[in-house]
């Protein structure tokens, strides 16, 4: 069966500590996604990658970055992690860009910045 | 870009009762609509999806009908069971291009036995 995995359920980490989540997909999928969920808001889409080394902005880049380097791996960067980036963090890839394509989610990393 | 509106928030049924969430959006070139479902602890799961071209889909229990007029679509859940009870996304994205989803803000299902 399909599997996107994120490398830790739960992170606890401190202000102006720099994180970084991680996320390996193993079906060959050319599309990566990063988004952030937080109650009341839904999914929001920080980063996405459509290729190794190609990346574009969602709706909420602000105090993020990213990393493709290989194209099972798809690594969100918090530079400086702030309390006001305490969330769930759900990563996802699909085959391709083309729309009506599924997209297969991890179980997510509860990040908590204190 | 695209908007997608999500109702309720929150759904409370009995057991055995139908469950109805609506969905809008605003761009008119959208035109694959999916339905996720989000389990607790774990990541959303596609249930169902629709495409412009079709104006309802079934499997089993579930149904999603779309119009495309009015700029809506819907998840029909019939006959409730526990397990259903989850958080529910709708999202909408053109049917080409490099667009992503775009999702609305969820809805929290409860089926009380």
């Amino acid at each position: 069966d399909v599997k996107v995995t994120q490398s830790s359920r739960y992170l606890v980490k401190r202000t102006g500590e720099k994180v970084f989540l991680e996320c390996v997909q193993d079906m060959d999928h050319e599309n990566m996604f990063w988004y952030r969920q937080d109650p009341g808001l839904g999914l929001r889409l920080i980063y996405f990658s459509y290729d190794v080394k190609m990346k574009e902005k969602g709706d909420i880049p602000e105090g993020y970055s990213v990393s493709r380097e290989k194209k099972e791996r798809f690594s969100l960067i918090l530079e400086s992690a702030s309390t006001n980036q305490t969330s769930m963090y759900l990563c996802a890839s699909k085959r391709n860009m083309i729309g009506g394509e599924k997209l297969f989610f991890g179980s997510g990393t509860q990040l908590s910045v204190l | 870009g695209e908007n997608v509106e999500q109702h309720p928030s929150t759904l409370s049924v009995q057991e055995g009762d139908s469950a109805v969430i609506k969905c809008t959006y605003s761009d008119s070139a959208s035109n694959y609509f999916p339905w996720y479902k989000q389990e607790l602890g774990k990541g959303p799961q596609l249930i169902i999806d629709i495409r412009s071209n079709v104006g309802e889909k079934k499997d089993q229990r579930i149904a999603v009908t779309l119009n495309k007029t009015a700029k809506h679509f819907s998840l029909h859940i019939t006959e409730t069971q526990p397990e259903d009870s989850a958080v529910y996304f709708c999202a909408a994205s053109p049917n080409s291009g490099n667009t992503p989803l775009v999702f609305g803000k969820g809805t929290r299902l409860s089926v009380i036995a």
